[in-house]
């Protein structure tokens, strides 16, 4: 297993338009979580799962934001009706049981809404 | 709430030269400190952490740091900079039972040769 995945890497949309992105895990990991990170800034919270269950949103998750983790395994993150402000780098990372404070994040889905 | 603070955005050093970036946390508990770095088009990488043991925590690439409760500190140290340290440093806080991570606004390290 080479580490986190995350495709695409970059996507260029129009505003309104809906956008997905995937995240495919370290394959024992049970913990995923999903941070925006914009220009000049450190990455932020966004969500987490433990398994397939979504435990905690931020509330930088607007209800245009959707994430899921169907089967425990990889997740997909939505944005509907996009807007320019919805511009920034995804990030995906994920954490085993036997090490709960050390997460492995991804290379980024870099979105640009225009 | 648990926070950091970065105090410094950007730092310049001379290649071989010692490596100091400053980070100040805020918490009611004893916390659970990272750093983390970002080099350009690359994913984030722990450097080292800090969960309550050893006070003086050791990284990769010869990066260490030390948690000061008294002075609420975390600063990264190493002794000699080379020109592959040149990224983005964030220094990054623990919290919540999900563990999620609460970054500090980042200092970009120059290395200059």
């Amino acid at each position: 297993d080479t580490g986190v995945s995350q495709d695409p890497r970059h996507k260029i949309t129009k505003r309104g338009q809906n956008v997905t992105f995937r995240c495919d895990p370290i394959s024992e990991h049970n913990r995923l979580y999903w941070y925006r990170q914009t220009l000049g800034q450190g990455p932020e919270f966004l969500t987490y799962f433990q398994n397939e269950a979504q435990l905690e949103k931020s509330r930088l998750l607007s209800d245009r934001f959707s994430a899921e983790r169907p089967k425990g395994s990889f997740s997909t993150l939505e944005i509907q009706r996009t807007e320019q402000g919805d511009s920034a780098m995804y990030l995906c990372a994920s954490s085993s049981r036997l090490d709960l404070y050390e997460q492995y994040f991804g290379p980024g889905t870099r979105l640009t809404v225009t | 709430a648990q926070s950091v603070t970065q105090l410094d955005s950007h730092v310049s050093v001379s290649e071989g030269t010692p490596v100091l970036l400053r980070c100040n946390y805020s918490s009611s508990y004893s916390p659970s400190l990272f750093w983390y770095v970002q080099h350009p088009n690359k994913g984030l990488q722990l450097l080292l952490k800090y969960t309550s043991a050893a006070t003086l925590v050791k990284g990769i690439n010869g990066f260490e740091a030390e948690f000061k409760k008294s002075e609420t500190s975390f600063h990264l140290t190493k002794p000699s900079a080379h020109m592959s340290d040149a990224a983005e440093y964030f220094c990054v806080v623990s919290r919540g039972s999900a563990r999620q991570l609460t970054f500090g606004s980042g200092t970009q390290l120059t290395v200059l040769p």
